[in-house]
């Protein structure tokens, strides 16, 4: 069975500096993708990040970024320039690769609370 | 607009008074499911459905119900609800694996609340 594991629950930091989120996952599955997912006050859950499994080159996403490695199953989120609106709850996510409509099951991690302040 | 909703995004009830919520989405989505998200535990899938009247159980099913007669709706049924049925609820729903995965969409979510 697949685990997510965030071992940070509460992080801080000031507006315009730079913030490291934490992931650790383990599975047996070789082809699979990862996830960060923003949860705002309003609790809709945003899509931030994407990466897969077999791509070498961490994703990024204007100001996100991810430090993937593979062998050692560990997939943090770095945020720059962090801003008041990234305040949220962060969840990493971990999805093995499915056949055509076969599943589309995500695994949570536990979040972080990430705040931002001024 | 492209779009999960569920109805109701409140619901404060009473132990064993039966309940649904409702979950529909537009996008002619085959893959639907239903998580639950408690504090430290993250969100965990109770139920999911590959198509009409095609359903499994996720990793947390006990007390819940579901049912799939339209593509479009998939309701979350607790027959007999109990206080740690207290949660927040998100129903999803995802496109085929025609690409590298299936991308979820998630609904507004359900605050629920059982006395």
């Amino acid at each position: 069975a697949q685990t997510v594991t965030q071992s940070q629950p509460e992080m801080s930091v000031q507006e315009a500096e730079t913030v490291t989120l934490s992931c650790t996952y383990d599975t047996s599955e070789n082809n699979y993708y990862l996830f960060w997912y923003k949860q705002p006050p309003s609790r809709q859950m945003i899509l931030v990040i994407r990466q897969e499994a077999y791509k070498q080159q961490n994703a990024t996403e204007n100001r996100f970024s991810v430090n993937f490695q593979k062998a050692a199953k560990s997939f943090s989120l770095k945020i720059s320039d962090s801003q008041l609106g990234d305040t949220a709850m962060y969840f990493c996510a971990f999805m093995k690769h499915y056949r055509y409509n076969q599943g589309g099951k995500l695994i949570f991690g536990q979040g972080t609370e990430l705040s931002v302040k001024p | 607009e492209a779009q999960v909703t569920q109805n109701p995004r409140y619901l404060i009830t009473v132990t064993g008074k039966k309940l649904t919520v409702t979950c529909s989405q537009n996008m002619n989505h085959e893959y639907m499911s239903w998580y639950r998200q408690d504090p430290g535990l993250g969100l965990r899938q109770i139920y999911y459905s590959m198509n009409v009247e095609v359903t499994d159980k996720g990793d947390v099913p006990e007390g819940y119900k579901v049912s799939r007669k339209e593509k479009r709706n998939f309701p979350l049924i607790l027959e007999s609800p109990s206080p740690n049925q207290t949660s927040l609820y998100f129903c999803a729903s995802s496109t085929p694996a025609e690409r590298a995965y299936n991308e979820q969409f998630f609904g507004p979510g359900t605050r629920l609340t059982v006395l």
